[in-house]
């Protein structure tokens, strides 16, 4: 069965810290994503990536950056974490249709 | 900018009801229409459309894509509690492998 995987269910990190949100697929997928959803404004993009060490900016990437230095791995980066960062963070991949998200993090910034 | 609206954005019915939620949407060079279902945690996939595939069924749920009034509904017959979640409609278009999801409908079921 399909699977993606986030490192972290909940985090609480301080403002400035820098945060690394993992997030790993098994299904050889090229396609992966960063979402972020919070209420009233649904899931919003943050960045994507359609192979390794390419990125491309989403609808909301200020802020954030992003690596992909193998197929299976997409990095969220926070580098100086702020309140207005707290949501829940969603992966997603996909082979080309029908995402398979991961379980999402639930990150605070207090 | 690509743009998805679902209706209601709210919504509480009783078991056995039949519900329909709506989706409309605004993108350039449409290639699909997604139906997701969140329950607590990440949303889990329901439906793909396509130009090619207007209509499909699993069980009591049901959705149609009106590619002409860009419009999608999802439908569920016989709603049971474990019905209750957040629909997210997404369609994919625009650039790149660009999805764009609707804020969702929550839908509760109660007995």
């Amino acid at each position: 069965d399909v699977k993606v995987t986030q490192s972290s269910r909940y985090l609480v990190k301080r403002t400035g810290e820098k945060v690394f949100l993992e997030c790993v697929q098994d299904m050889d997928h090229e396609n992966m994503f960063w979402y972020r959803q919070d209420p009233g404004l649904g899931l919003r993009l943050i960045y994507f990536s359609y192979d390794v060490k390419m990125k491309e900016k989403g609808d909301i990437p200020e802020g954030y950056s992003v690596s992909r230095e193998k197929k299976e791995r997409f990095s969220l980066i926070l580098e100086s974490a702020s309140t207005n960062q707290t949501s829940m963070y969603l992966c997603a991949s996909t082979p080309g249709y029908g995402y398979t998200f991961g379980s999402g993090t639930r990150l605070t910034v207090v | 900018e690509d743009k998805v609206v679902q209706s209601p954005l709210s919504l509480v019915v009783h078991e056995g009801d039949t519900v329909t939620l709506n989706c409309s949407y605004e993108v350039t060079n449409f290639r699909s229409l997604l139906w997701y279902k969140q329950e607590k945690k990440a949303p889990t996939f329901l439906f793909m459309l396509t130009s090619s595939g207007i209509e499909k069924k699993s069980g009591r749920l049901s959705s149609i894509l009106d590619k002409k009034e860009l419009s999608s509904i999802l439908n569920i017959t016989a709603t049971q509690t474990g019905d209750s979640a957040i629909y997210l409609c997404a369609v994919e278009g625009g650039g790149y492998q660009k999805v764009t999801f609707g804020i969702g409908t929550k839908l509760q079921v109660i007995p």
